[in-house]
């Protein structure tokens, strides 16, 4: 395994509802990056955070946002939950100017 | 090309068998290609980081080859094995937020006994 841990495994959430992912970081890792898969896509890149500020964003709108606390680890939050917000939600932790990138299990959220 | 694409979608061999799969990525502002190894229900686990052109990577049964002028990588199994059986994915890291990944569909490999 990659010592990147996620929580919850599985999440159900009612539409317009908010919710909160969580990801701790393998030891020795200043930086995480987020990425939804939705069914039959690959993983999208959804931010990243290097030292408590987000250090790139890809293509989603404000109402997704995260935070890095001092031990690195990281949350994911989303407002507002939309129905194709449904899709497993990946956590990476790597090292700034590091190429390699290790991957949490996920948390598959759904929206009902 | 303008994002990353792999090929085939899907595949089952028979055990015993070799197989390679194709990953198609832009070649401009390349920085680097990864592939990643997924097995149901666990995390992603890194398989290869490759940067030059030319590079070929080997990990046991499992070798990978880069080519970025014409943007493309080959990831070759000798000899599968039902425990390879996986989705291997491919991204490309074209440096602009460094560790941004841009991820094609993935391949899933289906390795009968």
């Amino acid at each position: 395994e990659t010592g990147v841990t996620q929580s919850p495994t599985h999440l159900i959430k009612t539409r317009g509802q908010q919710v909160t992912l969580r990801c701790s970081s393998q030891s020795g890792h200043n930086t995480v990056s987020w990425y939804q898969q939705a069914l039959g896509q690959g993983p999208q890149f959804i931010f990243q955070y290097y030292r408590e500020e987000e250090n790139g964003r890809g293509n989603f709108p404000p109402r997704f946002s995260g935070l890095q606390f001092p031990n690195y680890s990281s949350e994911l939050n989303v407002n507002a939950l939309e129905l194709d917000d449904s899709a497993l939600y990946l956590c990476a932790s790597s090292r700034a100017g590091v190429y390699e990138q290790y991957f949490g299990p996920g948390t598959r959220l759904t929206v009902t | 090309i303008l994002n990353v694409e792999q090929s085939p979608q899907s595949l089952h061999v028979q055990e015993g068998d070799s197989t390679n799969f194709t990953c198609s990525f832009p070649s401009s502002n390349f920085y680097a290609l990864h592939w990643y190894r997924w097995e149901t229900a666990k995390s992603p686990e890194a398989l290869f980081v490759m940067t030059l052109n030319g590079d070929e990577k080997k990990k046991g049964r499992i070798s990978a080859t880069l080519n970025t002028k014409e943007g493309y990588s080959y990831l070759y199994i000798k000899g599968s094995q039902p425990e390879d059986s996986a989705t291997y994915l491919c991204a490309s890291d074209r440096g602009s937020t460094l560790g941004r990944l841009y991820f094609g569909r993935g391949t899933q490999l289906t390795v009968w006994p």
